[in-house]
């Protein structure tokens, strides 16, 4: 069965500081996709990236980096130099390659950045 | 570019009412997504379709049925409404044949049962 474990419920920090968000997951399947998704307070889901697992490959896109390891069947999420408009809840996802592909998503991680 | 279209963005119901949701996806994506989101929650799969085929189903309750149409547009019924339906209703689309997977979600639809 999969699983997507956001230990951390509540981050705050203050504007221009870095943070990282931690994500784990489950799967017995050897192909399959994770994401991340925001969703600000006006509610609505905003796709951020989508990494395979067979690419470990990190990622960097301007102020958003990820870094995913296999190893630790991990996939966090590190925001540099944050903003205000960072301020929104981030939900981890996984799908795996077989059926639907439905995404089962982490609790979610309620990120403040207070100016 | 065009994004996934819910109607109506906000629902007000009474216990035992009925409600559809309707959901139109991206242009040519062939898979479409229903997910229930609950205060404070994480989003819950319901129901899914490719081709507009039911291709997998979630935790839906009996009283709830959906299906998509030849436009590929989808509909959400649901019947004899309870309290805790009360919560956010995303439809999600994306292309999975031959295409990149991500899911796109539209705004969702507010449902408030009282």
């Amino acid at each position: 069965a999969q699983k997507v474990t956001q230990a951390q419920t509540e981050i705050s920090v203050v504007e221009k500081e870095d943070v990282t968000l931690d994500c784990v997951y489950e799967t017995r399947d050897t192909t399959y996709y994770l994401f991340w998704y925001k969703q600000p307070p006006s509610g609505e889901l905003v796709f951020l990236i989508r990494r395979n697992s067979f690419d470990e490959q990190n990622e960097i896109s301007g102020r958003y980096s990820w870094n995913f390891q296999k190893s630790t069947s991990s996939f966090n999420f590190t925001i540099t130099a944050s903003q205000v408009v960072d301020s929104a809840v981030y939900f981890c996802a996984l799908s795996e390659r077989q059926g639907a592909q439905k995404l089962v998503f982490g609790q979610g991680t309620r990120l403040t950045i207070n100016p | 570019a065009a994004g996934v279209i819910q109607s109506p963005r906000h629902l007000i119901k009474e216990k035992r009412e009925t409600a559809t949701l309707k959901c139109y996806p991206i242009p040519r994506h062939d898979t479409v997504y229903w997910y229930q989101q609950g205060p404070g929650q994480d989003p819950q799969f319901l129901i899914s379709f490719y081709e507009k085929m039911q291709s997998d189903k979630g935790s839906i309750p009996d009283r709830f049925s959906a299906q998509q149409f030849s436009d590929y547009h989808s509909e959400l019924n649901m019947s004899s409404l309870e309290l805790g339906d009360s919560a956010l209703y995303f439809c999600a689309s994306s292309l999975r044949t031959g295409g990149p997977l991500e899911q796109y979600f539209g705004p969702g639809t507010r449902l408030t049962v009282t």
